[in-house]
């Protein structure tokens, strides 16, 4: 199984200000063939289900703000939040599709400082 | 638009069968396009993947759950199916069904259905 560990666990920013929210796989989800990474993130707000932010690590889904961007490549991402709003606050995950059994991080709250 | 909304009991005995289904408006568990499939959240925990079934029969388990699980299909109703046979207390989580693109590897859930908190508990 590809384990998917992000880091911070916990995180707390100020309005306004840039969040970065990391994640790495336990083996590298960049598939040669198609050169894309098999990685997406999604938010959770609290009493909801997760939303689709980012796919193929770097491409935001149709909706989501431009303050939010994904990347990097092979074993080693980020998400970041340009500046933070109060509805950002959520906790976020990543997620690799390479292979099954399809898994996720653990999740990282994000919240105002 | 499309949307999931999963049903079921609240509550299941331990060592009996969780049985939820998703009803999907606004679109077809038939299409060819897309993989549905369950996702799983403990209390204060992260997610669980627990499965997709495609409408040409495929299916995908988690190795982890696969000998309990089985994720089935009623097309003319648009709808899909979860058993988890043999519960336990670790299998209360919040479940959810979700839809999965298909093709170019395309593995990502979207969209998620609200979510139906499922207790075992005797």
């Amino acid at each position: 199984d590809i384990v998917m560990t992000q880091s911070p666990d916990s995180l707390a920013v100020s309005l306004g200000e840039r969040a970065t929210i990391n994640c790495k796989s336990s083996q590298s989800v960049l598939y040669s063939f198609t050169n894309k990474n098999y990685l997406a993130w999604y938010q959770q707000r609290p009493g909801q289900p997760p939303k689709l932010l980012i796919y193929w690590a770097s491409t935001r889904e149709s909706g989501v703000p431009g303050r939010f961007s994904g990347s990097g490549s092979g074993t080693d991402f980020t998400l970041t939040i340009s500046s933070l709003q109060a509805e950002d606050v959520a906790v976020y995950y990543c997620q690799q599709y390479f292979s099954t059994p399809l898994t996720f991080g653990q999740g990282t709250k994000l919240e105002i400082k | 638009q499309l949307q999931l909304q999963e049903s079921g009991p609240g509550l299941v005995k331990p060592s009996e069968t969780l049985s939820l289904t998703c009803i999907v408006s606004g679109g077809s568990t038939s299409s060819t396009s897309y993989y549905w499939g369950w996702i799983r959240q403990a209390p204060g925990k992260g997610l669980e993947w627990i499965g997709t079934f495609h409408y040409t029969g495929s299916t995908f388990y988690n190795p982890s759950l696969e000998s309990r699980v089985t994720i089935s299909a009623d097309t003319s109703k648009s709808q899909f199916s979860l058993k988890l046979s043999s519960v336990t207390a670790a299998d209360t989580a919040v479940y959810y069904c979700a839809r999965r693109a298909v093709g170019a590897g395309a593995g990502w859930f979207d969209p998620w259905g609200q979510g139906t908190q499922v207790t075992v508990s005797s």
